[in-house]
């Protein structure tokens, strides 16, 4: 079964760059036809997703955020990233990566890693 | 985008009873991306229900998901303990995921 991880620095400050990694291991990224996703969720707040890169290498992000995200991925290593820049406190929240499908839902999640926004 | 309005926004119930809970959309979506999710302090969302009705691998048939164009709804037959938790749907769309903003069904 296709597990998800992430890691990244658990702190970023102000106007600076958030930076996360997502490994995933029992299946190969760059195989079927999924969405591989970042969602966050604020503290005591509902779910947002972020964005995607397919299988393929495309991207598509949420319109909301669409200028500050990046997402890339290193299919050799079954990595993805998102690198999300000119963070403020509302950016703290916690990040999840996530297996969608072509139906639409996200069938594999990390367990989400806290990241606060703080000087 | 399709903004998706969870009611109630919590539901207070005691363990057999019947929860019902209720997911509509702004505009008319195809059932096929319709999804529910269960949420637990501190971990991850789980899928319980996609494309409207059918249950995730391993989740109970106490589970049930039902509707079509803006109203969907997810039914849990009987409370069990372990179900008082968080609930979203989630929809997809043109590349693009919204979720409601969740129901949270705790014990009465």
């Amino acid at each position: 079964q296709v597990q998800l991880q992430e890691s990244g620095p658990g702190l970023a400050k102000p106007s600076q760059t958030l930076s996360l990694t997502c490994t995933v291991s029992g299946g190969s990224m760059s195989r079927g036809d999924y969405y591989w996703s970042w969602i966050r969720q604020p503290p005591g707040k509902g779910l947002e997703w972020i964005g995607y890169i397919s299988y393929s290498g495309s991207t598509y992000f949420n319109p909301s955020l669409k200028s500050r995200v990046i997402i890339s991925a290193d299919m050799s290593k079954n990595q993805f990233s998102l690198k999300l820049s000119s963070v403020t406190a509302a950016d703290t929240a916690v990040y999840y990566c996530a297996r969608g499908g072509g139906a639409g839902h996200f069938d594999q999640w990390g367990q989400g890693t806290l990241v606060t926004v703080s000087s | 985008e399709v903004v998706l309005t969870q009611s109630p926004g919590t539901l207070s119930l005691s363990p057999g009873e019947r929860a019902t809970l209720s997911c509509r959309a702004s505009q008319s979506l195809s059932s096929r991306f319709l999804a529910w999710y269960q949420q637990k302090p501190g971990q991850a969302p789980r899928l319980l229900i996609y494309g409207a009705s059918n249950r995730a691998t391993g989740i109970p048939d106490r589970f049930s998901g039902s509707g079509s164009g803006t109203d969907f709804t997810l039914a849990i037959s009987r409370l069990e303990p372990e179900d008082f938790a968080v609930y979203y749907c989630q929809q997809y769309e043109t590349s693009t995921w919204t979720f409601g903003q969740g129901t949270k069904v705790e014990i009465k």
